[in-house]
């Protein structure tokens, strides 16, 4: 099994549509989560952060982190083209930078 | 955040041959990170190189095939050796924010490599 499982997609929604992009894992040591987006022949950028369970929001996006289910979400409001991209989580724990990533979710958001 | 850069972005190799990749960023960090994306996969950390001492390698990877430099707390290099079709991938590299923000990483843009 391994410690970060994401469906890898593709996913495609119409512009305007909310999307939901998940993770689940199994090391309940992980406290800090993350999720990257990352464009086609570029390097990840980091999009959100969040230590803990919780939720937090940044304009269009929201990540959620749920450890009592080791789940956590990334939430994308009225889509965009420009949305399009794989996103990945990540995580880690507080031992150091060593960071397990998902595989990423591809997205097209359609105009 | 910091800003880091690669070189080459991408190339096309030989089998047999070897390829060294740089990585600078503008500013000092302690910890610099290689990656390996291979197409529709994750990132798999290669290795973490710290600036003064031996790069730590992860399991699967030695440092004979994948030797790293860390010359000064700005710059590294990973090259890789004996090239086979199966080390075709994008290769990262990696370094924590440097002031502030959250405690995570930040990537350069990549070097798509390609042996034949």
């Amino acid at each position: 099994q391994k410690e970060v499982e994401q469906d890898p997609g593709p996913l495609s929604v119409p512009e305007g549509a909310i999307v939901s992009l998940n993770c689940t894992y199994s090391n309940s040591a992980f406290q800090y989560f993350m999720w990257y987006r990352q464009y086609s022949r570029k390097g990840p950028e980091l999009l959100m952060y969040t230590y803990s369970s919780g939720n937090k929001e940044d304009g269009r996006f929201t990540a959620q982190v749920d450890k009592s289910s080791k789940y956590i979400s990334l939430f994308i409001r009225d889509s965009q083209p420009s949305d399009s991209a794989t996103y990945l989580c990540a995580m880690r724990d507080t031992g150091g930078f060593k960071t397990i990533f998902g595989a990423g979710t591809r997205l097209f958001v359609k105009a | 955040s910091a800003v880091i850069s690669q070189k080459p972005s991408r190339d096309i190799c030989q089998r047999g041959t070897s390829l060294t990749i740089q990585c600078q960023v503008d500013s000092q960090v302690t910890m610099m990170f290689w990656y390996r994306q291979q197409p529709g996969q994750s990132l798999t950390l290669i290795a973490t190189a710290n600036q003064g001492s031996e790069a730590t390698y992860e399991s699967g990877f030695v440092i004979d095939k994948f030797p790293i430099s860390r010359p000064n707390l700005t710059f590294s290099t990973l090259t890789v050796s004996n090239m086979s079709p199966e080390d075709s991938s994008i290769y990262l590299c990696s370094a924590p924010q440097v002031a502030g923000g959250p405690e995570t990483q930040y990537f350069g843009p990549g070097t798509r490599l390609l042996v034949l």
